[in-house]
């Protein structure tokens, strides 16, 4: 079965600093992932989307990076600005699953100080 | 471009009621799946439909169920309501089943049981 795990659970930076936020997994047998980012008490935004035949995916101050071997990925976030905070979360979908079924991780939720 | 589209965003339910939650795919979108949020359980997946027919289901108690309609839209209904089943339910489409796509979610539907 599946483990997505996000570690740590809760992030607190000041602004400016860069984020590095992980997710680990241990069946590498993959489509693909994506990261989201979810406000409270609102729905999931996607930020990256990586193909597993990928090494990673940039979108502006994003940057997400996928390595199968090891079952990681990691975002980073440069500059980190009190506007990203959120939580975010890590999602799978596996070869071995029916449809789109996405495997999610627990999230971290990060928190950036003016 | 719309987004997926829940309604209504907020719910609140007596014990023992049923609910029905509707959601609105993007246009073009055939492929749409459904989970629960809980603090506790984090995002579980519930179901996916795909051309009116129900792909993949998730571990969850024949109280809940779904269906889809030829426009796409899906809904989901809940029978004899428990306080349980508080969450945040969010609705993803995707272009179809399998591939390499990613998913769009909605923004939530709040239900809250009393």
């Amino acid at each position: 079965k599946q483990e997505v795990t996000q570690i740590p659970a809760a992030l607190s930076v000041p602004e400016g600093e860069n984020l590095v936020l992980n997710c680990s997994f241990t069946d590498s047998a993959i489509y693909n992932l994506q990261w989201f980012r979810q406000d409270p008490g609102k729905g999931l935004t996607s930020l990256l989307l990586i193909q597993s035949s990928q090494r990673e995916q940039t979108s502006g101050r994003l940057n997400a990076s996928l390595d199968k071997s090891s079952g990681r990925s990691t975002l980073y976030i440069a500059a980190s600005q009190p506007g990203d905070s959120a939580t975010y979360l890590c999602a799978l979908r596996m070869i071995k699953a029916a449809g789109n079924k996405l495997t999610f991780g627990g999230g971290t939720r990060v928190l950036v100080k003016p | 471009k719309a987004g997926v589209t829940q309604t209504p965003r907020y719910l609140i339910k007596t014990r023992g009621q049923q609910v029905t939650l509707s959601c609105s795919p993007i246009s073009g979108h055939r492929s749409v799946s459904w989970y629960q949020q809980t603090p506790g359980q984090g995002l579980q997946f519930l179901f996916e439909y795909f051309s009116e027919t129900q792909r993949n289901k998730g571990n969850f108690p024949g109280r809940f169920s779904g269906r889809q309609f030829s426009n796409s839209r899906s809904e989901m209904n809940v029978s004899t309501l428990e306080l349980g089943d508080s969450a945040l339910y969010l609705c993803a489409s995707s272009p179809t089943v399998g591939g390499n796509h990613g998913y769009t979610f909605g923004s939530g539907t709040r239900l809250t049981v009393v």
